[in-house]
């Protein structure tokens, strides 16, 4: 069956830190794979969208990193703030959108 | 500013009434969807549409209904049918097509059965 797989667990992080998160998907060819934030109560933001003969992307203090042999992405958050502090969704496009149950990240000041 | 408008933001049902969600996009998007979204899961899609007048099932369309007569709404009805209606219902928006871009979504509507 397909499967994207993002970790349950929520990632603790110090101000100024690099936050990493995985997303890992099997059963997919997507050829686009987007990352959205959520805050609590609110619809998911658009943040990034990297192709699949893209390695990274960066935007900002975002960078994001799509391995479609591994068939993984993975976010980084630069110099992490407070501010930061969300779930993290990543979603495969393929004949529709299909999302990640999202990975929560707290920046500790 | 252009956006995707849901309400009402909070929504009790009796069980056994149908309900139905707005939703309203200014942005010019031909395709709009909803999802579902409960605690500890991911976004479900419900229904979809790409254009007017025309919509497709999602994943757990059972118990659900929409209809698409105008570009800019998308009406969501939860029926007497689906068993267990409880969750954050969130609407989307996206230019549509093959085209890869991010989608826009509202607020959502919280939806509880008393």
């Amino acid at each position: 069956s397909q499967k994207i797989e993002q970790n349950s667990e929520a990632l603790n992080i110090q101000e100024g830190k690099t936050a990493t998160l995985t997303c890992n998907y099997t059963n997919y060819s997507p050829a686009y794979l987007q990352w959205y934030r959520q805050d609590p109560g609110r619809g998911p933001v658009f943040l990034l969208l990297i192709r699949e003969n893209e390695k990274e992307k960066r935007k900002e203090r975002l960078k994001v990193t799509f391995d479609t042999t591994l068939k993984q992405s993975l976010f980084h958050i630069t110099a992490s703030q407070p501010a930061d502090s969300a779930t993290y969704l990543c979603a495969l496009l393929s004949n529709r959108l299909a999302f990640g149950k999202g990975n929560q990240v707290v920046v500790i000041p | 500013d252009g956006g995707i408008t849901q309400s009402p933001k909070y929504l009790f049902r009796k069980e056994g009434q149908n309900v139905t969600l707005s939703c309203e996009q200014n942005l010019n998007h031909d395709a709009m969807y909803w999802y579902r979204q409960d605690p500890g899961q991911g976004l479900r899609l419900i229904y979809y549409s790409q254009i007017v007048n025309d919509f497709q099932k999602g994943d757990i369309a059972e118990g659900y209904s929409v209809s698409r007569e105008k570009k800019e709404s998308f009406p969501l009805t939860v029926t007497s049918a689906q068993k267990n209606p409880t969750a954050f219902y969130l609407c989307a928006s996206s230019i549509g097509g093959a085209l890869p871009y991010g989608y826009t979504f509202g607020s959502g509507t919280r939806l509880t059965v008393v």
